[in-house]
């Protein structure tokens, strides 16, 4: 039973940038993801990160990778109050390779 | 393109009673996973269908959860009996592309037992 882990609360103010982390368990995971849940709805994937990679930039959201010590991390600029949601890391769990296990999830919460 | 589709949205059943849910994949999706996810906590793996075959069942209880793919579209996950511990939003996911592992999930059916 490895886990994914993250830290489950993160406060900010609007404008502000966020920083959610991540320490996964398996250095051969091909895929890391960030999926973002709002309530009552289900998962939806916000952004992957390959790797062989140690930053991916998608507009807002940054990734950055530290395959060393397994950290990933998730930077959201100018945070708005509608980037308030769980964030959860994943990684890859089976030999199937499509299956993800997901961490408990941070709770972002934006306050204007 | 439609979501995955899954119904009911909302159960709540005694204990000891079953259940049964159900998911409609994306078309054209061979992948189809169904996730429980317990309140405060990330979703975990119960079962993975890779068309009407079973990938990966190994954190199912297969002593009262159970679940089936005919014909390598919908499925279908039963709990017989439930159990207080059981709930929890029920998720079906399903993929397509297997290099990226992308999941798209449906919106959930929450399952309280009293």
């Amino acid at each position: 039973g490895e886990d994914v882990e993250q830290s489950l609360f993160l406060s900010v103010r609007e404008g502000d940038s966020s920083v959610i982390n991540c320490t996964y368990t398996d250095s051969s995971s091909t895929y890391l993801y960030w999926y973002k849940q709002e309530p009552g709805a289900g998962l939806q994937l916000l952004t992957y990160i390959f790797s062989n990679m140690d930053m991916k930039q998608d507009q807002r959201l940054t990734v950055l990778l530290n395959k060393k010590d397994k950290h990933l991390s998730l930077r959201i600029a100018d945070t708005q109050t509608g980037d308030s949601a769980i964030y959860f890391c994943a990684e890859i769990l089976n030999q199937a390779g499509t299956a993800l296990i997901f961490g408990k999830g941070t709770t972002l919460s934006v306050s204007s | 393109e439609a979501g995955v589709a899954q119904s009911p949205r909302y159960k709540i059943i005694e204990k000891r009673q079953s259940v049964a849910f159900w998911c409609n994949p994306i078309s054209g999706h061979a992948t189809l996973y169904w996730y429980q996810q317990i309140l405060g906590q990330g979703p975990k793996l119960l079962i993975q269908f890779q068309n009407n075959g079973v990938v990966d069942d190994s954190q199912l209880p297969k002593d009262r959860f159970s679940a089936e793919r005919l014909k390598g579209v919908d499925s279908t996950l039963k709990i017989q009996p439930a159990k207080l511990e059981d709930s929890a939003v029920y998720l079906c996911a399903s993929s397509l592309d297997r290099a990226t592992g992308e999941l798209f999930f449906g919106e959930g059916s929450r399952l309280t037992v009293l």
